[in-house]
């Protein structure tokens, strides 16, 4: 799976759109982009995936590159309870590609 | 939605007990998954499975085993409960593994072996 980058920590106003970035420069062909989120003591929440086109769901909206090389991910009104840290993944259609594996991830912070 | 259900948040066993966690699915996925998390570890895969009874070791299987009797219910026993396994044990499910399937976490049980 390709290795992805994104910055450490980021701050929002309540109610105002928050846009995380993330890296995935080696991404081939047939791998997806996911967007998890972990909010303290508790289980990772799945966001949204995509491949190549732009997607929205209920929580957020994901922007891929033309490139492919990078994306965002887009929280349109930012809540307190949107304070979590985010994982952005690469991830092959594989069978080996079973285990998740999280990177650093980014501290998203909203303030009130 | 989907939803994984772990038995338990919060657990606390003694050295030597043999522990049963319980994770169900209410989504018909066929790939269940448990992981262990612990800080500066991240995400570690301690056993798979693809369908009922089929199980495949993760990373690190030491210690631990698995029972998939039906495909909602995936059981992760630890034989004989040690200090090292205090952890975070997260389940997850997916429909397939293929890249374009998300996994689906459990709110995870917080072990302490004491």
């Amino acid at each position: 799976d390709a290795k992805t980058t994104q910055p450490p920590s980021m701050d929002c106003a309540e109610g105002r759109a928050a846009n995380l970035p993330c890296n995935h420069s080696t991404i081939s062909g047939n791998e997806y982009v996911y967007w998890y989120r972990q909010i303290h003591s508790q289980g990772p929440q799945y966001i949204i995936h995509g491949l190549k086109n732009n997607e929205t769901n209920e929580m957020a909206s994901l922007i891929i590159t033309e490139d492919r090389k990078s994306s965002t991910l887009i929280l349109p009104h930012a809540t307190l309870r949107d304070t979590a840290v985010y994982y952005c993944i690469v991830r092959g259609y594989s069978g080996s590609a079973r285990q998740l594996t999280f990177g650093s991830g980014t501290q998203l912070t909203v303030l009130p | 939605d989907v939803k994984v259900t772990q038995s338990s948040r919060y657990l606390v066993k003694r050295t030597g007990e043999k522990v049963f966690l319980e994770c169900v699915q209410d989504m018909d996925h066929e790939n269940m998954f448990w992981y262990r998390q612990d800080p500066g570890l991240g995400l570690r895969l301690i056993y798979f499975s693809y369908d009922v009874k089929m199980k495949e070791k993760g990373d690190i299987p030491e210690g631990y085993s698995v029972s998939r009797e039906k495909k909602e219910r995936f059981s992760l026993i630890l034989e004989s409960a040690s200090t090292n396994q205090t952890s975070m044990y997260l389940c997850a499910s997916s429909k397939t593994t293929g890249g374009g399937q998300p996994q689906h976490f459990g709110d995870g049980t917080r072990l302490s072996i004491l």
